[in-house]
């Protein structure tokens, strides 16, 4: 199947700084990635649709100027927490959607963000 | 809207035991449904799914039925392994290019030797 990284894996950060997590699609083209996040013990909430070439599409509630999503090519995008907080401690996860039928999500595995 | 209700975990079972993972939607239009597995520390993966009514989808010795008549999509296994520990969401998606899906909660099984 089709395989999608994230790097890094992990990650800690004093609060104020910014961190960037990239997302890649590595052996297809994904004109759509989403991002997610994922607090303990609980499902996956839809933080933001990527789409290359055009501004991020960001679900009610997700700060946009926090959350900088930039999907630059056709298997790039990338997630900058910016001024983090230690609130902002989450595992993220992105997916990206094959660009034909049967458009499926295969999911990265994962960043672990710890603001310290 | 779109909505996805899953059993309440945690679920706890012995080697060799039936697994039941109970799964019902709310949707606006035609769904297709989805069966996804977490490793733990991992992302998501699909085990399995079905995008009409009728479809069993099978992956792994799992098997899952889509029944629009009880907007139900119940994930089943004969016999779990240990190996089989794990967070299993149920999902759904409405959407053709560029699908979002809406995930259940999330059913946390872990099996015991």
């Amino acid at each position: 199947g089709a395989v999608v990284s994230q790097h890094p894996s992990r990650v800690i950060c004093k609060s104020g700084t910014s961190v960037k997590i990239e997302c890649r699609s590595l052996d297809f083209q994904a004109t759509t990635m989403f991002w997610y996040r994922q607090f303990p013990k609980q499902s996956l909430m839809l933080m933001a649709t990527s789409n290359e070439g055009s501004k991020a599409t960001y679900e009610q509630g997700v700060e946009k100027d926090k959350f900088l999503i930039n999907h630059a090519s056709l298997t790039l995008s990338t997630l900058t927490v910016t001024s983090a907080h230690p609130e902002d401690s989450s595992f993220y996860i992105c997916s990206a959607t094959t660009p034909v039928a049967p458009y499926e999500q295969y999911f990265g595995p994962g960043t672990r963000l710890t603001v310290t | 809207g779109n909505s996805v209700t899953q059993m309440e975990g945690p679920v706890t079972l012995s080697e060799e035991a039936f697994l039941t993972i109970n799964c019902t939607y709310t949707a606006t239009g035609y769904p297709s449904l989805f069966w996804y597995v977490q490793y733990p520390g991992e992302g998501l993966q699909l085990l399995l799914k079905a995008t009409k009514a009728d479809d069993k989808g099978s992956n792994k010795g799992f098997e899952a039925t889509y029944r629009k008549e009880t907007t139900s999509f119940h994930l089943e296994k004969g016999s779990v392994q240990v190996s089989d520990s794990a967070v299993y969401f149920c999902a759904l998606s409405v959407e053709t290019s560029g699908s979002r899906l809406t995930f259940g909660e999330g059913t946390q099984l872990t099996v015991n030797p």
